[in-house]
């Protein structure tokens, strides 16, 4: 079964670091999301994107996120400048349909835990 | 998009059925419910969803109340991995954001 696949699984680093992390989403699907969740909390929505652009944002994707469909199988985040806070598990997630009730069926990596230390 | 209420937590006997109830009050016409779960710390995963019919797959099988104030969602026969986390969640059809509630904690016991 296809499946999203995330690098690095555990990403450990020092507060003001720059951190990407890279998903590669399902070969076909046309929407890409990111989400995080803090330990012991819900899982956010972050970001999503389509046709090579972010579509909607949260208040949580502020200045110091980024993302980037560089080819035409990576899709990262990256984090600038990366604050205690920013310590959770981020989970890449994509969908085969842009549109209808199934573009809300998404397929979620295992995600990569960040720690910043 | 309409507020879900599930219990926080619930117990199921392995091989029975774990019933998961979940409440939407508010829910409008266009707003399907989608069912996901989240096994530890994996990333959620897609169980359901439906509009107003009940469905079924493999996984699972949803009951949407007629007034569609309520949702069932119905795992027919529980094992030890079906222990996790399941959100319900409302949303219209389209790439709008899913929210993700506290859901239900469900621990199959064996």
């Amino acid at each position: 079964e296809p499946e999203v696949t995330q690098t690095p699984s555990h990403q450990v680093t020092q507060m003001g670091q720059e951190v990407i992390l890279r998903c590669v989403p399902i070969s076909n699907h046309l929407y890409f999301y990111w989400y995080r969740q803090i330990l012991g909390q819900k899982v956010e929505f972050l970001v999503s994107f389509y046709n090579n652009e972010i579509s909607e944002k949260s208040e949580i994707f502020d200045d110091q996120f980024s993302v980037e469909r560089p080819d035409g199988s990576n899709f990262t985040l990256k984090i600038r400048s990366t604050k205690l806070e920013d310590s959770a598990m981020y989970f890449c997630a994509s969908s085969r349909l842009a549109g209808g009730p199934g573009a809300n069926v998404l397929t979620f990596g295992a995600g990569s835990r960040l720690t910043v230390l | 998009d309409a507020k879900t209420t599930q219990p926080p937590s619930m117990d199921c006997a392995e091989g029975r059925a774990a019933n998961l109830p979940c409440n939407h009050s508010t829910i409008s016409g266009n707003e399907y419910v989608y069912w996901y779960r989240q096994i530890h710390s994996q990333g959620p995963q897609y169980i359901i969803h439906g509009l107003k019919n009940n469905e079924t797959n493999e996984m699972a099988s949803l009951i949407i109340t007629e007034d569609r104030k309520s949702s069932t969602l119905i795992l027919p026969h529980a094992t030890l991995r079906d222990t996790a986390v399941y959100y319900c969640i409302v949303r219209v059809a389209g790439n709008t954001p899913l929210v993700f509630g506290k859901g239900t904690r469900l621990s199959v016991i064996a």
